[in-house]
């Protein structure tokens, strides 16, 4: 079983829509959560971290649930420059803040 | 300032060749990573160094040695390549502070045949 899971899409949604990314981890060590962006071909760029009581950034929302091992990002209002791979990424105590990478979900958002 | 910086952006070698990836940062960053990209995989850490002076293994460091030249420059060397070493490269950096954050350099696609 994968450290971090996530469904890979692609999620195709029109411009204006609301769209959900799910991602679950394995260990329960894990102590901080991120999501990346990453765009085709391109280097990986941090969005937003994952706290546990849940932020927002402006349209993105990220939602921790330690209980569930599952980590959310909700994009509201969607625009087409969102079209991006998301990765959801964990980093375990006392691992000199080594990330662990899920394989990333697909978003293509259309006019 | 250039963040963090990567050569060569493309490559190919031939089965059994050598090479060293290189990477600089100019953040004064203490951590410096790298990461292979595959299809399906995410990213997978090789190689990282929490501070100069230290190397230490990651998930998948066969094939791989690293260098950290100093505190800007930690390079990554594959001795003798194979074709399952076909991928993209990423090196990233973090100060060692309280956020986690990572910054990734552009990426080096290498090609074994």
């Amino acid at each position: 079983r994968k450290e971090v899971e996530q469904d890979p899409g692609p999620f195709n949604v029109p411009e204006g829509a609301t769209v959900a990314f799910n991602c679950t981890y394995s260990n329960s060590a894990s102590q901080s959560f991120f999501w990346y962006r990453q765009d085709c071909r391109k280097e990986p760029k941090l969005l937003m971290s994952v706290y546990s009581s849940g932020n927002e950034d402006g349209r993105f929302t990220a939602q921790l649930n330690r209980a569930s091992q599952y980590i959310s990002l909700l994009i509201r209002d969607s625009k087409l420059s969102d079209s991006a791979t998301y990765l959801c990424v964990v980093s375990r105590t006392g691992t000199a803040s080594k990330l662990t990478f899920g394989t990333g979900t697909r978003l293509q958002v259309t006019l | 300032n250039a963040g963090v910086t990567q050569t060569p952006k493309f490559q190919v070698l031939k089965t059994g060749q050598s090479m060293t990836l290189q990477c600089a940062q100019d953040m004064n960053h203490n951590s410096m990573y790298w990461y292979r990209q595959d299809p399906g995989m995410g990213l997978r850490l090789i190689y990282y160094s929490a501070s100069e002076g230290t190397t230490d293994k990651g998930e998948v460091p066969n094939g791989y040695n690293v260098s950290r030249l100093n505190k800007r420059e930690f390079s990554l060397r594959l001795e003798s390549a194979a074709p399952s070493q076909t991928s993209v490269y990423f090196c990233a950096s973090r100060y060692a502070g309280t956020i986690n954050e990572q910054f990734f350099g552009p990426g080096t696609r290498l090609t074994v045949l």
